[in-house]
């Protein structure tokens, strides 16, 4: 089956320091991703919808300048956390919509992310 | 605004012990229903979509069935592999593709 590949999957760096994230589809092109992040025992919040070629659309309340998003090819969407703080660490996820067959959506393995 | 409630939060089962899972939602022009299995620290995984009531799904031990208001996951003889937290995720109309989430429901099977 079609498999999306994060990375890291874990890291940890220090506050005020920015840390990127990558999500890539290994099989398939996506001109859409989308990035959640998820608390413990919570669900998944939809951050922002990557777009190959053009700006991301960010979700309200997310900071755009905190979050960046650069969707550079139709296989990888990179998400990167500007300045990070203790209260950004969390586990990101990503998405990939299949251009082709029936567009399903599949996710990435996820990647935590701690701020100490 | 498109909303998704999953109930119970948390069931804990007997091996064997059947049960069923519920997803109740609010969305304008449903476009698909989404169940998907999380295992800890991991990403989701994809179990069913269902795009129009009366229809149903199964896969070994899981069948999953859609109204015009919920959807259940149904559970039969589970096993301790089936303990994860299931996620119900509605795609709707007025987006462009984003899903929204249930809060899940972590099932624990004891043997």
């Amino acid at each position: 089956g079609a498999v999306v590949s994060q990375h890291p999957s874990r890291v940890i760096c220090k506050s005020g320091t920015s840390v990127k994230i990558e999500c890539r589809s290994l099989d398939f092109q996506a001109t859409t991703m989308f990035w959640y992040r998820q608390f413990p025992k919570q669900s998944l919040m939809l951050m922002a919808t990557s777009n190959e070629g053009s700006k991301a659309t960010y979700e309200q309340g997310v900071e755009k300048d905190k979050f960046l998003i650069n969707h550079a090819s139709l296989t990888l969407s990179t998400l990167t956390v500007t300045s990070a703080h203790p209260e950004d660490s969390s586990f990101y996820i990503c998405s990939a919509r299949d251009d082709g067959g029936t567009g399903e959506l599949f996710f990435g393995e996820g990647s935590r992310l701690t701020v100490l | 605004e498109d909303q998704v409630t999953q109930s119970p939060e948390a069931l804990r089962l007997q091996e064997g012990e059947s049960s069923s899972l519920n997803c109740s939602y609010t969305v304008s022009g449903l476009r698909g229903l989404f169940w998907y299995r999380q295992d800890p620290g991991k990403g989701p995984e994809f179990l069913f979509t269902l795009y129009s009531a009366g229809e149903e799904k199964e896969k070994e031990r899981l069948k999953a069935t859609l109204t015009k208001k919920e959807s259940f996951l149904h559970i039969t003889a589970p096993k301790p592999e089936d303990s994860a937290t299931y996620l119900c995720a509605v795609h709707g109309s007025g987006n462009t593709g984003k899903l929204i989430f249930g809060q899940g429901t972590t099932l624990q099977v004891k043997p």
